[in-house]
């Protein structure tokens, strides 16, 4: 079946430690993106990508990295200068960065600090 | 900046009974608006979008309307069962050179009662 695979589901980060997100989709859609959602609130952009090769900053990039070196792939990077990580990470997907199309979501990687 | 808001913030209502959600956004421009269910840990799914040149959408028990001008929308679900239980959130996608940005308002945690 066609989706968006995240992992790992749950993961632990050390002080100073990077720890990277998976991101895969089958779907063949063009965009991807990268959200963080904290306790009782909505959605917040870290991330977009409208084709391979290319990505841009969102509302709360600071703090994270991402690539997009193909186009079912998008992981995203939580470093050491985000100094809150902890929060539910979530990756999307749309055919193309048009609007009108509506987003399919994976189901999350939720991100704790040991 | 766009700001998206969602009153109430739970909602607890006995099987049978119809529901009402309330989404409210500052900037009238926007390319269109989206519901969401969320689940309990789990991704986001999306229910309708809304164009910004259309006044309704409807699937099934579910219908949204958008009201541009006094920034607006409303998800009307029929005759709620336990299963509606979930999370609904809103989104708008604002009308920007790079589509599909969307920003979410805080979701509506509904509890249906057998």
């Amino acid at each position: 079946d066609g989706g968006i695979t995240q992992s790992p589901k749950y993961l632990f980060r050390k002080e100073g430690q990077n720890v990277t997100l998976s991101c895969e989709q089958n779907l063949n859609h063009d965009a991807m993106y990268w959200y963080r959602q904290d306790p009782g609130q909505g959605l917040r952009l870290i991330y977009y990508s409208q084709i391979v090769n290319d990505f841009q900053k969102g509302d709360i990039a600071e703090g994270y990295s991402v690539s997009r070196e193909k186009k079912e792939s998008f992981p995203l990077t939580v470093t050491s200068a985000q100094k809150n990580p902890t929060a539910f990470y979530l990756c999307a997907s749309s055919i193309d960065h048009n609007g009108n199309q509506p987003q399919h979501f994976g189901d999350g990687t939720r991100l704790s600090i040991l | 900046k766009q700001e998206v808001t969602q009153i109430p913030a739970a909602l607890s209502v006995p099987e049978g009974e119809n529901l009402v959600l309330n989404c409210s956004f500052t900037d009238s421009a926007i390319y269109n608006l989206q519901w969401f269910r969320q689940d309990p840990g789990k991704g986001l799914t999306s229910l309708l979008l809304i164009q910004s040149s259309q006044r309704e959408q409807t699937s099934g028990r579910l219908n949204a309307s958008l009201d541009k001008s006094s920034g607006r929308s409303t998800l009307y679900i029929a005759a709620s069962q336990p299963g509606d239980s979930a999370t609904y959130l809103c989104a708008v996608d604002g009308w920007e050179a790079a589509g599909n940005k969307l920003t979410f308002g805080g979701g509506t945690r509904v509890l249906v009662k057998p």
